[in-house]
């Protein structure tokens, strides 16, 4: 593989239900992100993970949670979805250093009923 | 705090057309800029990139200088393509990478 790759593709998912969504990169990059996308308002950083062991919040972090075990592996998890987290989610990496350009796996369509 | 501001879409243009889609940003310190486009399904890919005043980033036939001056990043292209149409992200980058700052993006549709 080469770059960044996330699953699912697209998932419909029953409010109240558990949900991991997976980001693997193969870039060695230092830090990573998860973004949710939603009509109107652009790209939110949820939370986001400078190195292997760290993770920090960003603008929209309530309702999910993250881990980063080892530096390829960013795994959101959803602990019981509502219907706003209907998104479109991207997973980005970018090297700890400026000017910190990231790069974006194709994104997960997530839709909570 | 740091900011984005573009011009608000949707873009219409003929194809050969001239494109410019500006962007002007707010930033404490000393921030690189970048667009980014987003193809229709996919993921956002680094489109360009410029890390000081007056460098000028380029790629595809996509420009877009630094203008400290102005505070601006202006993405340009001399002649567009249907296959161009896509939403163009311009964006800043200030310290750390989850300062980065995304504007609201712009719509740009290419007619034949």
């Amino acid at each position: 593989i080469a770059g960044i790759t996330q699953a699912p593709t697209s998932q419909i998912l029953a409010a109240g239900r558990r949900m991991t969504l997976r980001c693997t990169q193969d870039m060695r990059h230092n830090a990573m992100y998860w973004y949710r996308q939603d009509l109107g308002l652009g790209l939110r950083l949820i939370h986001y993970s400078n190195t292997a062991g760290t993770t920090g919040k960003g603008e929209v972090p309530d309702g999910y949670s993250v881990s980063r075990a080892n530096t390829d592996d960013f795994p959101l998890t959803l602990a019981s979805a509502v219907p706003s987290q209907t998104s479109v989610y991207f997973c980005a990496s970018s090297v700890s250093r400026g000017p910190y350009e990231q790069y974006f796996g194709p994104g997960t369509r997530l839709t909570v009923t | 705090g740091n900011s984005v501001t573009q011009m608000e879409g949707p873009v219409t243009l003929s194809e050969e057309a001239f494109l410019t889609i500006n962007c002007t940003y707010t930033a404490t310190g000393y921030p690189s800029l970048f667009w980014y486009v987003q193809y229709p399904g996919e993921g956002l890919q680094l489109l360009l990139k410029a890390t000081k005043a007056d460098d000028k980033g380029s790629n595809k036939g996509f420009e877009a200088t630094y203008r400290k001056e102005t505070t601006s990043f202006h993405l340009e292209k001399g002649s567009v393509q249907v296959s161009d149409s896509a939403v163009y992200f311009c964006a800043l980058s200030v310290n750390y990478g989850q300062n980065f700052v995304f504007g609201p993006g712009t719509r740009l549709s290419v007619l034949p």
